[in-house]
């Protein structure tokens, strides 16, 4: 079954930095990568995903994500971290769900929380 | 175009009692999946509803239930509730069931089970 892993439940850089969160993904074929954000007391947000049409994707907010098959992985990347991105950020790959066919849904690792230091 | 709304946004409840949860998708969406939310597990995918038929089920007991209106409208439903069942339980809406089908979430309700 595809999953996605997370590592750092929580990364907390200063404003200005480089973010870097990272996801990896267990896949036997090719998967269709999301990040989502969660602001506090809010749904989610659509960050970027990747659908096989370029490694690089660019998504909103200045984040971008690429796409290392090699490394099956597929970190979320900031060069300069805004207080305002202070939120928690999960990464989801598309898995099959019961009965096959076209039975897609979401499958989330367990989220990095995001702290920006002033 | 306004986003998904979801009501009520919190909710007590005690043990015993259900509770039943709306969600209004985006309009001109047509898929509506529900997640719960929890510190412990994460997010978890419940059920997805297309053309007000349940097309796709995670692993939950048969005291979660849902379904879904002509309008694309969807409701969930939680019977004989149980402490662990508090949660955050978010839904989410796509134009259609493709496996790159973006799912556009609600701000979710909160759920405390007393």
């Amino acid at each position: 079954a595809q999953s996605v892993t997370q590592l750092g439940s929580h990364v907390s850089v200063s404003e200005g930095a480089l973010v870097l969160l990272r996801c990896n993904y267990s896949s036997s074929v090719p998967p269709y990568l999301f990040w989502y954000v969660q602001y506090p007391n809010q749904g989610l947000q659509l960050l970027l995903k990747y659908t096989s049409a370029a490694t690089l994707v660019k998504g909103i907010n200045g984040f971008e994500a690429e796409f290392k098959k090699s490394e099956t992985s597929f970190h979320l990347t900031k060069p300069s971290a805004h207080m305002s991105d202070a939120a928690e950020y999960f990464c989801a790959v598309t898995t099959m769900g019961g009965g096959g066919g076209s039975n897609y849904k979401l499958t989330f690792g367990k989220g990095t929380l995001l702290t920006v230091n002033p | 175009k306004a986003g998904v709304t979801q009501t009520p946004r919190y909710l007590i409840k005690t043990r015993g009692q259900q509770v039943t949860l709306s969600c209004s998708p985006i309009s001109g969406h047509r898929s509506v999946s529900w997640y719960q939310q929890t510190p412990g597990q994460g997010l978890q995918f419940l059920f997805e509803y297309f053309s007000e038929t349940q097309r796709n089920k995670g692993n939950f007991p048969g005291r979660f239930s849902g379904r879904q209106f002509s309008n694309s409208r969807s409701e969930m439903n939680v019977s004989t509730l149980e402490l662990g069942d508090s949660a955050l339980y978010l839904c989410a809406s796509s134009l259609s069931r493709g496996s790159t089908d973006t799912q556009y979430f609600g701000p979710g309700t909160r759920l405390t089970v007393l």
